[in-house]
């Protein structure tokens, strides 16, 4: 079946620094690449999305890229903060049962900011 | 604000045992989904609904049955639970934005499940 991979399961930065969150997929016919981050006790919430149509989307200190040749697609970070820790989840689209869209999600990257 | 709420955090239960997970979301969503949480695998759909009445089996639903009657209420059914079982559920909803376009998940914050 069609998956998702993540990379690296966990990142450790210090406060200021960037962090960079890689994902790669498989289903070529992909053509929508939320992100998602999930902070302690909590469910995910989506923080950036991109579309296939697009290569590069940015939303203050988080952007998002994507490579649909190579089908990566990676998070950018800028300046971390300690609220920034939490885990990050890249998810593709694929085809479902009755024409449906559906996201697949990737294992998942526990960000920690350190003061 | 959007909300999303499952009926329980935690729940802890016996082998062999009915377990139902409650959700219900506020923004009269068409879409809801059942997810199961566990370290190293991400997310993984077990069903989902388009419609009241309607389920679609998602990537992992053996072992597990839903229920939508009401357009906000989605429930998640484990006929005979057993340990494998034992993970985070997760609920969430978006609106039907067409069967090829996917909308933003709106998610509750979990039920952690044990099954002794």
């Amino acid at each position: 079946g069609e998956n998702v991979e993540q990379h690296p399961s966990t990142l450790s930065v210090q406060e200021g620094d960037s962090a960079v969150i890689k994902c790669t997929y498989s289903d070529s016919a992909s053509n929508y690449f939320p992100w998602y981050k999930q902070e302690l006790g909590k469910g995910p919430q989506l923080i950036i999305d991109i579309r296939s149509n697009v290569g590069e989307k940015k939303d203050q200190r988080i952007a998002v890229t994507l490579n649909k040749t190579a089908k990566h697609f990676s998070l950018h970070i800028t300046e971390t903060q300690p609220e920034d820790s939490a885990v990050y989840f890249c998810a593709a689209t694929t085809l479902f049962s009755g024409g449906y869209n559906k996201l697949i999600f990737g294992a998942g990257t526990r960000l920690a900011v350190h003061p | 604000d959007v909300k999303v709420t499952q009926s329980s955090r935690y729940l802890v239960k016996r082998t062999g045992e009915k377990v139902f997970l409650e959700c219900v979301q506020d923004m009269d969503h068409e879409n809801m989904f059942w997810y199961r949480q566990d370290p190293g695998l991400g997310l993984r759909l077990i069903y989902f609904s388009y419609d009241v009445k309607m389920k679609e089996k998602g990537d992992i639903p053996e072992g597990y049955s839903v229920s939508r009657e009401k357009k906000e209420r989605f429930s998640l059914i484990l006929e005979s639970a057993s340990t494998n079982q034992t993970s985070m559920y997760l609920c969430a909803s978006s609106y039907q934005l067409g069967r090829q376009n996917t909308g933003e998940l709106f998610f509750g914050e979990g039920s952690r499940l044990t099954v002794l």
